[in-house]
């Protein structure tokens, strides 16, 4: 039974590019959290999504970020045009209907823009 | 929205000794209180959880207490192992949304 999946575990971009972090929830889980970590600092919630909908995404900054969670395949969020202040851990929650509180957690991937 | 306020935010405490991190939370509407644990480069993992019509909890040698009058809730680690060094974030949840604390870095000496 696979955990939350997420990848790349490492992410390195340059100042413009555009950046794809991927994650697979838990099987049969359709609820999705992204969380945002700064070295040495809490998780910031960013969005909550379940499949094709976006519940919740008061976290997320106004531009340049987004996210999906389609009917088939991980949900995605997607950093444009990134800049150095956006370089940080980002992890991805899943949780089952039946307990959608009950967050597990993916490894995370580390985004380096340089 | 709920805030949620950790204390300490580091912690170093002798081998065998034990561990205890606080946390206050602000929406009366949170009913569900998870404790995650950290270790360098991985993702948090859940370790214990309460919901709001509990006041204690206990696995092996950990527990948690939950003061819903107060807002407050705390995480008791008994016969602290070097193992147990690690990042400590309390959360607390409503319906949609959780949010945590900023987080206990816990040094278990030898």
């Amino acid at each position: 039974n696979a955990g939350v999946m997420q990848n790349p575990r490492h992410l390195v971009r340059r100042r413009g590019q555009e950046a794809r972090l991927r994650c697979s929830p838990m099987k049969g889980h359709s609820h999705v959290y992204w969380y945002r970590q700064l070295p040495e600092e809490g998780l910031k919630f960013m969005v909550y999504l379940q499949k094709e909908n976006i519940i919740d995404e008061s976290g997320m900054p106004k531009e340049r970020f987004s996210a999906e969670f389609p009917k088939e395949g991980p949900s995605i969020l997607r950093i444009q045009q990134v800049v150095r202040g956006d370089s940080a851990a980002y992890f991805c929650a899943s949780s089952p209907s039946i307990a959608k509180n009950i967050q597990y957690f993916g490894a995370g991937t580390r985004l380096s823009v340089l | 929205g709920e805030n949620v306020e950790q204390h300490p935010s580091t912690l170093s405490v002798q081998e065998g000794d034990s561990a205890v991190i606080k946390c206050t939370y602000s929406d009366s509407a949170s009913n569900y209180f998870p404790w995650y644990k950290q270790e360098l480069g991985k993702g948090p993992q859940l370790i214990i959880d309460i919901r709001s019509n509990v006041g204690e909890k206990k696995d092996q040698r950990i527990a948690v207490t939950l003061n819903k009058t107060a807002k407050h809730f705390s995480l008791h680690i008994t016969e602290t192992q070097p193992e147990d060094s690690a990042v400590y974030f309390c959360a607390a949840s409503g319906n949609n949304d959780m949010r945590f604390g900023a987080g206990t870095r816990l040094t278990v000496k030898p």
